[in-house]
């Protein structure tokens, strides 16, 4: 059985802390991995999809790096703002024709 | 682009009654999926489908529960008969698959309660 770890399940910080969580994912058979943002009452959508070892991706004040030998990705917001509350949910992906195996977040809650 | 269109939005529905949930992937999406999330459980893949073609049901709790894809455009997921586990919210995700370059487009889910 494939387990996709995040941690940690929920987060309180204040407007304009900086912020990281983590997702642990196996290190063998690894073929991509995704971060998805799902804001309550929405449908999750995707932010970054990483396939390679040492990978970093950013998209205005969320980057993310990855680990494949280890097995781990971060995910980075600098200075958070109240609307980046969101449940931040990663995916693995173990090979070309495997499905995506979520992890069940980490919830965020940037208080102003 | 409308996006991944699912419907209803939401069901109410009483134990025992057949419960079908609609999904419209993206046109040009090759792949469909069916995700269930549970407070327990976060979201679980039920099924997915390539080109049209169940490739893994594996997900798919019990034999109370099919889903057929009868072209590209369109995708079934049905329930019979309903039970109170099964609520739950059920989302319908598409996606181009070439390896794993493109993240996947999720519909607004469907909010399902069988009382």
């Amino acid at each position: 059985i494939l387990n996709v770890e995040q941690s940690p399940q929920s987060l309180h910080v204040q407007e304009g802390d900086s912020t990281n969580f983590t997702c642990s994912f196996p290190s063998s058979n690894f073929y991509a991995l995704h971060w998805y943002r799902w804001e309550t009452a929405k449908s999750p959508e995707a932010l970054f999809v990483m396939t390679l070892n040492g990978d970093e991706k950013k998209k205005g004040r969320i980057s993310a790096t990855l680990n494949t030998k280890e097995g781990y990705s971060y995910l980075y917001i600098k200075g958070s703002q109240p609307e980046d509350s969101a449940t931040y949910l990663c995916a693995f992906k173990g090979g070309s024709q495997g499905n995506l195996i979520f992890g069940k977040g980490t919830k965020l809650s940037v208080k102003p | 682009d409308a996006g991944v269109i699912q419907s209803p939005r939401h069901e109410v529905t009483e134990m025992g009654q057949e419960v079908t949930l609609r999904c419209k992937p993206i046109s040009g999406h090759n792949s469909l999926f069916w995700y269930r999330q549970t407070m327990m459980r976060g979201l679980e893949l039920l099924i997915y489908f390539n080109n049209n073609v169940p490739i893994d049901d594996s997900g798919m709790p019990e034999d109370r529960f099919s889903a057929k894809m009868p072209n590209a455009s369109f995708s079934t997921l049905k329930i019979q008969p309903s039970e109170p586990r099964d609520s739950a919210v059920y989302f319908c995700a598409s996606s181009l698959i070439r390896g794993a370059w493109y993240g996947y487009t999720f519909g607004s889910g469907t909010r399902l309660t069988v009382v």
